[in-house]
């Protein structure tokens, strides 16, 4: 079974340039969250979705940050202008969504973003 | 809302020597406990929850984690660490409202030979 898939790995920016970061998740995975590790600490939820409808984005700096899970499946998260301090680890991940607060959730590899 | 501690950023220990890595939680509500693995260059993956039942709950390579409601804990220890254990390790707790998690700071193994 294909996990977590994420790209770009890696990127570096400029400040106030925009980024976008795809996931696709496990086949038949009904939720999928995007998370943001910052550098020492654990990660911190930015949004999540359950199929393609937002349960929770209370997390999300929508002034700057969105991000759209069409059909249910893929998803992309984008920042538009960067700042210094997006610098971070961005991790997508995904579960069945149906067992509540009690599921394994499945990660993919992260993409690691730089903002110059 | 729910908070987790993680009391160490970082333990060195030897191979073969017992490790543990300390766990608090804070909630008003139950509660379900993980234990997330990140080992270098790598996704985060599952090593072991608690949901209900036997407090004691245990993973495959060796790790067990015991939950101590009275305490807010929920420990994680190996009793004989190997270089391969050699990773990022993370506490978090979800609750029955939904399956958001809610993640500690993570505590850093280095295994040493």
């Amino acid at each position: 079974e294909a996990g977590v898939a994420q790209s770009p790995r890696y990127k570096i920016i400029e400040k106030r340039q925009s980024v976008a970061f795809w996931c696709n998740p496990i086949s038949g995975h009904a939720t999928l969250y995007w998370y943001q590790q910052i550098l020492g600490q654990g990660p911190k939820l930015l949004i999540q979705f359950q199929n393609n409808g937002v349960v929770d984005d209370s997390q999300l700096p929508k002034d700057r940050f969105s991000a759209e899970r069409l059909k249910g499946v893929d998803s992309t998260l984008k920042i538009q202008p960067a700042k210094l301090e997006d610098s971070a680890v961005y991790l997508c991940a995904s579960s069945t969504g149906t067992s509540g607060g009690q599921e394994t959730q499945y990660f993919g590899p992260g993409t690691r973003l730089l903002v110059l | 809302a729910q908070s987790v501690t993680q009391l160490d950023s970082q333990v060195p220990v030897f191979e073969e020597a017992p490790v543990e890595l300390r766990c608090n939680y804070s909630s008003s509500v139950s509660v379900y406990l993980f234990w997330y693995v990140q080992y270098p260059n790598q996704g985060l993956q599952l090593l072991l929850k608690y949901l209900s039942g036997s407090t004691l709950v245990e993973s495959i390579n060796g790790f067990e984690a015991e939950f101590n409601k009275s305490q807010t804990s929920f420990h994680l220890r190996k009793p004989s660490v190997h270089i391969s254990d050699t990773a990022e390790y993370f506490c978090a707790v979800s609750t029955a409202a939904g399956n958001k998690l809610t993640f500690g700071g993570g505590t850093r193994v280095l295994v040493k030979p």
